[in-house]
């Protein structure tokens, strides 16, 4: 079965620093995206960055970059030069194949302090 | 260019009674998923729909729970004989189906049900 986990329940970064946040996941399926949402207070999902489980390279996104370790079964999203408006929750998810279910984590609450 | 289209945005209802909540997602969209999300924590997978593929309903936390999807557009999620626990966020959201990769589902607003 697909799961998605994301051991951090909450972090704090100091502005303009990077920060890295956590995610394993587990399938036996070989064809997989993964993909991080953010959550802010207001409630919206708003999606960052997708990795497809085939892709060679790791993805980046403007700020956010997913560190990809296919080995590991993680993928980790990176944002750089953290910002006030970056406080919010942060969810990994993974989709299985291009037809899959869409299944979430349990969230990292980001916290960005001037 | 509507986005995903979700109705109410916010339900108030009395223990016991049923409730309909409804999904209009992104046209040609394919693919149609339901999340709860209870206060501060993660999307609990509902239901998916794909096509004219039958739903995957192994989330569903009881038998109270039902959804459907008609014409594989607009989908409701009926919760009957509500419990204080149904009290939730509840979203929808859509994506297309790209052949041989992957794209971003999008999400509604979502309907916030209280149960009293």
């Amino acid at each position: 079965a697909q799961k998605i986990t994301q051991t951090q329940p909450g972090m704090f970064v100091q502005e303009k620093e990077a920060v890295t946040l956590d995610c394993t996941y587990d399938t036996s399926d070989p064809s997989y995206g993964l993909f991080w949402y953010k959550q802010p207070s207001s409630g919206e999902m708003i999606f960052l960055i997708y990795q497809g489980s085939y892709d060679q390279q790791n993805a980046t996104e403007g700020r956010y970059s997913l560190n990809f370790q296919k080995a590991r079964k993680s993928a980790n999203l990176v944002i750089s030069a953290s910002q006030l408006g970056d406080s919010a929750m942060y969810f990994c998810a993974m989709k299985k194949g291009s037809q899959g279910n869409l299944i979430f984590g349990k969230g990292t609450k980001l916290s960005v302090k001037p | 260019g509507a986005g995903v289209s979700q109705s109410p945005s916010n339900k108030v209802t009395e223990k016991g009674k049923d409730v309909e909540l409804r999904c209009d997602p992104i046209s040609g969209h394919t693919a149609l998923y339901w999340y709860r999300q209870s206060l501060g924590q993660g999307l609990e997978f509902l239901i998916y729909f794909q096509g004219n593929s039958a739903p995957d309903k192994s989330g569903l936390p009881s038998d109270r729970f039902s959804a459907e999807r008609t014409g594989g557009s607009v989908s409701t999620l009926t919760i009957q004989r509500t419990q204080q626990e149904d009290s939730a966020v509840y979203l929808c959201a859509s994506s297309p189906v790209v052949g041989g990769g992957w794209t971003e589902a999008f999400f509604g607003q979502g309907t916030r049900l209280t149960v009293v």
